[in-house]
């Protein structure tokens, strides 16, 4: 699978968007982007995937270059409970995902 | 809930015991993860299960560890002879099918095991 690079770490402030970048310039043309994010002392959440396409649900949106080389998730508005590490995973089709640090999005008052 | 479960939340052994960690999967979901999760460190894939098999053990660090689901619902993650090595937190995650991707993991909260 595609390596990605993100961010240490990202301060927002609350009601503002949060945007997190992610690099994947290896990724495959099979390849999809997973966004997850884990907060405090609980398993990962779910939060959107994409393979070529923006995606946009109730959480997040995913914006994915032309190029597929990178992507940002974006919180339209944070508020405190989005304070999380977020995960950046590139997947192929071996059914697995490897995280690697993730992002420290930390949302301030 | 109907969430994923796992159980113990918490386990403190003595190094050498013997160990067993429960996923009770979410109802219906036929593939089944686990991972586990050091201190500052993103979850490492450890085994992945379709049904009953397992499909995937490459992540398994050594045969101290074994991994069962012989109904193809709950799993129970093994470890043999733990050493301190072992500790950390034992993530499960479950999906609903084997698409052409992962799909979106439901994950538990966890088993944090600590080896003295």
């Amino acid at each position: 699978d595609a390596k990605t690079t993100q961010p240490t770490s990202m301060d927002c402030a609350e009601g503002r968007a949060a945007n997190l970048p992610c690099n994947h310039s290896t990724i495959s043309g099979n390849e999809y982007v997973y966004w997850y994010r884990q907060i405090h002392s609980q398993g990962p959440q779910y939060i959107i995937h994409g393979l070529k396409n923006n995606e946009t649900n109730e959480m997040a949106s995913l914006i994915i270059t032309e190029d597929r080389k990178s992507s940002t998730l974006i919180l339209p508005h944070a508020t405190l409970r989005d304070t999380a590490v977020y995960y950046c995973i590139v997947e192929g089709s071996n059914y697995k995902l490897t995280f690697g640090k993730g992002t420290l999005l930390t949302v301030n008052p | 809930g109907a969430g994923v479960s796992q159980t113990p939340s918490n386990k403190v052994t003595e190094k050498g015991k013997y160990v067993e960690l429960r996923c009770d999967p979410i109802s219906g979901h036929t593939a089944l993860y686990w991972y586990r999760q050091s201190l500052g460190q993103g979850p490492e894939f450890l085994i992945y299960f379709q049904g009953t098999g397992a499909a995937d053990d490459s992540g398994l660090p050594n045969d101290r560890f074994f991994a069962v689901r012989p109904e193809g619902s709950v799993s129970t993650l093994k470890i043999q002879r733990t050493e301190r090595g072992d500790s950390a937190v034992y993530l499960c995650a479950s999906s609903l099918t084997r698409t052409i991707n992962t799909g979106e993991l439901f994950f538990g909260e966890g088993s944090r095991l600590t080896v003295l």
